[in-house]
């Protein structure tokens, strides 16, 4: 079974709409990260977060890490076709400024303008 | 900007070939990733280096997989004889990892992959 579930696996929404993209794991997290992958492209840092309740905005986008740390939302506030791609959490699950991080198998989000 | 440089972009071979993916991670970076990305599997650590030594590679296939750093501006990956069920991308990604400070491990900065097809 994947350690990281990643919900929904796709998305589809309409130009301006709110979306909710979550990871969850029966371990804790360490550490969570969210990046963003274009096809044909490698992935792009968007945040991390290590605090349980933490959470951190940059432009419309918004990330949580719940109080357990076993689960985090990515939320896009008025999305836009920029935003349409692939998004993977990847998360420390060991722990002790572990290196490996392992990742969901990613959400595709679909922005119809 | 800095970006982590991969070579080639695409690649497609016939089994038994020898494979041979380049990277040039970040001036100043002291970790070096390898994963290869797949469909069904996803994104899957294959090897691991902090200031050139290899420190996992506990996900390669060892019998036909290597990885290797021979100088701080290139890390390779072999696969040798290739076979189809080796197809997927393959993408390398640096780091900076600092002794003592949390979070250990800052961002990751990703290349743009290998896309390798195994006929």
């Amino acid at each position: 079974s994947q350690e990281l579930e990643q919900s929904p696996q796709s998305l589809i929404v309409q130009e301006g709409k709110n979306l909710t993209i979550n990871c969850t794991s029966s371990k804790t997290l360490y550490g969570l990260y969210w990046y963003k992958q274009k096809y044909g492209e490698g992935l792009i840092f968007l945040m991390m977060l290590q605090k349980g309740g933490e959470e951190k905005s940059h432009e419309k986008i918004t990330a949580k890490l719940d109080e357990k740390k076993q689960q985090s939302s990515l939320h896009i506030t008025a999305s836009q076709p920029s935003h349409a791609g692939i998004y993977l959490c990847g998360a420390d699950m060991r722990g002790g400024s572990n290196y490996k991080l392992t990742f969901g198998k990613g959400t595709l989000l679909t922005v119809n303008p | 900007d800095a970006r982590v440089t991969q070579t080639p972009r695409h690649k497609v071979t016939e089994m038994g070939q020898e494979v041979t993916m380049r990277c040039q991670p970040i001036l100043g970076h002291n970790t070096v990733f390898w994963y290869r990305q797949t469909m069904m599997q996803g994104l899957e650590l294959l090897a691991y280096f902090r200031n050139r030594a290899p420190l996992d590679d506990s996900g390669m296939p060892k019998d036909r997989f290597s990885a290797e750093m021979p100088d701080a501006t290139l890390a390779t990956l072999k696969i040798q004889p290739s076979e189809p069920r080796d197809s997927a991308v393959y993408f390398c990604a640096s780091g900076s990892r600092r002794r003592g400070i949390l979070p250990a491990n800052e961002k990751l900065f990703f290349g743009s992959g290998t896309q390798l097809s195994v006929l």
